[in-house]
């Protein structure tokens, strides 16, 4: 069983749809999540943390996190072209899983 | 801030030739740098940690006589793959972590190494 595993997509929304992003990990232990965005041929970029269970919410994004579930996930409300890029979910010590691509239609 | 560089951010070279690369972070001293390699379709995979003034940590698997890695300073760190090959040929990603913010990573913006 990989440490991080994400659906690998491409997961396809329209333009404006919420973009729900899943990963579970398999590691109890593991106390800080991250939620990463890369566009192609590009580096990730920090999108949202969270260490604790519940909601986080930064503009459009929202973490939840299930410790007891073992998930982590996104949520993109009002989902822009823009966003089109590949999810990285990642725990402590930056395990990284393999991405879920998304885009979004217009 | 949290700025990471990385030069070049293409380099091409020819069989058996090594190749150096830099990650500087430019607004803040870097407590600990990553370096992560990255090939298509592909997630990130670290390769080793490396703390200045200190030598490198490497993931099982690396071969650390063939990625050369300094950390000669709190904000420069450098890959150097020596006698590379065109299996080598990869994305090559370094992180940076702050003093006061040790949970996050900032990326600096790859090297795309390809060997012909």
């Amino acid at each position: 069983q990989k440490e991080v595993e994400q659906n690998s997509g491409p997961l396809s929304v329209p333009e404006g749809a919420i973009a729900s992003l899943n990963c579970t990990y398999s590691d109890r232990g593991s106390q800080s999540f991250f939620w990463y965005r890369q566009y192609s041929g590009k580096s990730p970029e920090l999108i949202m943390f969270i260490y604790s269970n519940g909601d986080k919410e930064d503009g459009r994004f929202t973490a939840q996190l299930n410790k007891a579930s073992q998930y982590v996930s996104l949520l993109i409300r009002d989902s822009q072209p823009s966003d089109s890029a590949t999810y990285l979910c990642a725990v402590i010590r930056l395990v990284f899983g393999a991405g879920t691509i998304l885009r979004v239609k217009s | 801030g949290a700025v990471v560089s990385q030069h070049p951010s293409r380099v091409i070279c020819k069989s058996g030739t090594s190749v150096k690369i830099e990650c500087r972070s430019l607004d803040f001293q870097a407590t600990t740098m990553f370096w992560y390699r990255q090939f298509p379709k592909q997630s990130l995979m670290l390769m080793a940690t490396s703390n200045e003034g200190s030598k490198a940590t490497y993931e099982q698997g690396v071969e650390k006589d063939k990625f050369l890695i300094n950390h000669a300073s709190l904000t420069l760190s450098t890959l150097t793959v020596t006698s590379a090959h065109p299996e080598d040929s990869s994305f090559y990603i370094c992180s940076a972590t702050r003093r006061d913010r040790r949970h996050e990573q900032y990326f600096g913006p790859g090297t795309r190494l390809t060997v012909t």
